[in-house]
């Protein structure tokens, strides 16, 4: 099955600072990949998603990209601020709405004043 | 903007009881899913539901776990004899289904066993 690794662990940025995640899948045949915002307690929120057939994908501050022949994307967070600091998972499937989600162990970033 | 809600958000249950977690996907999305994150864990898939039958489960997903849809409205996890290891927060999602439509997930049930 599909295995997704992800890098860092945590992450500690200063305020206006950029931060980067890194991702890894397994399965080729995945063409789907998400990313998720999870605040303390709260609910695992989709803040932008990328498919297999584009290589960039931005919405304001944040982008993701994908290099299908290593696997791997990454997000990308500019000019960060204190409500950026949460738990970031990255995930991927072989389709957006039904097939599941294989997760990576998420990122706790931290954005400090 | 419509979203996926669960009942109770905290269940507390002692070992062997059994346990039913409630969500209410969005209405017009036709996939169901359960996901669970043990704490400060990743979020790990249990089972998926299409047009009234399980479509995809993992190996979290033994007999002791099943999903209903009893009406038009409601899917339900339920765990039939609870282990000290099914403490974890449940999550449900929904989506349409098809190209370009993510999944959304609800608060969650924090289900924690004694």
């Amino acid at each position: 099955g599909e295995n997704v690794e992800q890098h860092p662990s945590t992450l500690s940025v200063q305020e206006g600072d950029s931060a980067v995640i890194k991702c890894t899948y397994s399965d080729s045949a995945s063409n789907y990949f998400p990313w998720y915002k999870q605040e303390l307690g709260k609910r695992p929120q989709l803040i932008i998603d990328i498919r297999s057939n584009v290589g960039e994908k931005k919405d304001q501050r944040i982008a993701v990209t994908l290099n299908k022949t290593a696997k791997h994307f990454s997000l990308h967070i500019t000019e960060t601020q204190p409500e950026d600091s949460a738990v970031y998972f990255c995930a991927a499937s072989k389709d957006s709405g039904y097939s599941t989600l294989t997760f990576g162990k998420g990122t706790m970033l931290l954005v400090s004043p | 903007e419509p979203e996926v809600t669960q009942t109770p958000s905290h269940q507390v249950t002692q070992m062997g009881q059994e346990v039913i977690l409630r969500c209410v996907p969005i209405s017009n999305h036709l996939y169901f899913y359960w996901y669970r994150q043990i704490l400060g864990q990743k979020v790990e898939f249990l089972v998926s539901f299409y047009n009234n039958e399980i479509s995809e489960k993992s190996e979290i997903f033994d007999d002791q776990f099943s999903v209903e849809r009893p009406d038009g409205s409601n899917f339900t996890l339920k765990i039939r004899s609870t282990k000290l290891e099914d403490s974890a927060m449940y999550f449900c999602a929904s989506g349409l289904g098809g190209r370009d439509q993510p999944q959304h997930f609800g608060d969650g049930t924090r289900l924690s066993i004694l």
